[in-house]
């Protein structure tokens, strides 16, 4: 089962910024927090991970809190092709690696 | 940045054949591959663990005669639906790593399966 609990769906203004929020508060010391995000009919994309610090590329930034229980995505001027659906996912901390969906977050970036 | 590619995109065939789908990274070595099934409107299935060399791991209730995965090279695995039934029609999509484990893992474009 997945460890994340995300909403169901958000919306957002173009041109603003798009906070997407999720919960893992049974995440364990040394498991990573991803972000993929998926388009219709296309394979997921790689967004941003992270440990507990906060993490910033030229996609999104990724803010932990401090128990990393929950932490939130931030696209911080959001155009009508980020609308997708937008996984957390805490990675296995086992050796293979493997990513555990759960039903992710549709964001609708409205004109 | 990293590259997976599946091939191919889109099949569509008659029940009771087999179709094998490839999934190459094209730019990194991937001991470790992963596939996956998607049906409409849900989220992403993980079906098994490719291990480069050695015999696939797989997910609760995936059969493995059923779905054959091939390992054979650092940057090729394949899944093969065998007698594939309109039941199989699915998006399947694979993914690999780069390397040490927490690097992202990066997926494949999907292949869409349509079993008539």
């Amino acid at each position: 089962d997945a460890k994340t609990t995300q909403p169901p769906s958000m919306d957002c203004a173009e041109g603003r910024a798009a906070n997407l929020p999720c919960n893992h508060s049974t995440i364990s010391g040394n498991e990573y927090v991803y972000w993929y995000r998926q388009i219709h009919s296309q394979g997921p994309q790689y967004i941003i991970h992270g440990l507990k610090n906060n993490e910033t590329n030229e996609m999104a930034s990724l803010i932990i809190t401090e128990d990393r229980k929950s932490s939130t995505l931030i696209l911080p001027h959001a155009t009508l092709r980020d609308t997708a659906v937008y996984y957390c996912i805490v990675r296995d901390s086992g050796n293979t690696g493997k990513l555990i969906f759960g039903q992710g977050t549709t964001l609708q970036v409205k004109p | 940045g990293a590259v997976v590619s599946q091939h191919p995109s889109r099949v569509i065939c008659k029940s009771g054949t087999s179709v094998k789908i490839e999934c190459r990274s094209l730019d990194f070595q991937a001991t470790t591959m992963f596939w996956y099934r998607q049906f409409p409107k849900q989220s992403l299935m993980l079906m098994a663990t490719s291990n480069e060399g050695s015999k696939a791991t797989y997910e609760q209730g995936v059969e493995k005669d059923k779905f054959l995965i091939n390992h054979a090279s650092l940057t090729l695995s394949t899944l093969t639906v065998t007698s594939a039934h309109p039941e199989d029609s699915s998006f399947y999509i694979c993914s690999a790593t780069p390397g040490q484990n927490n690097q992202p893992q990066h997926f494949g474009d999907g292949t869409r399966l349509s079993i008539l």
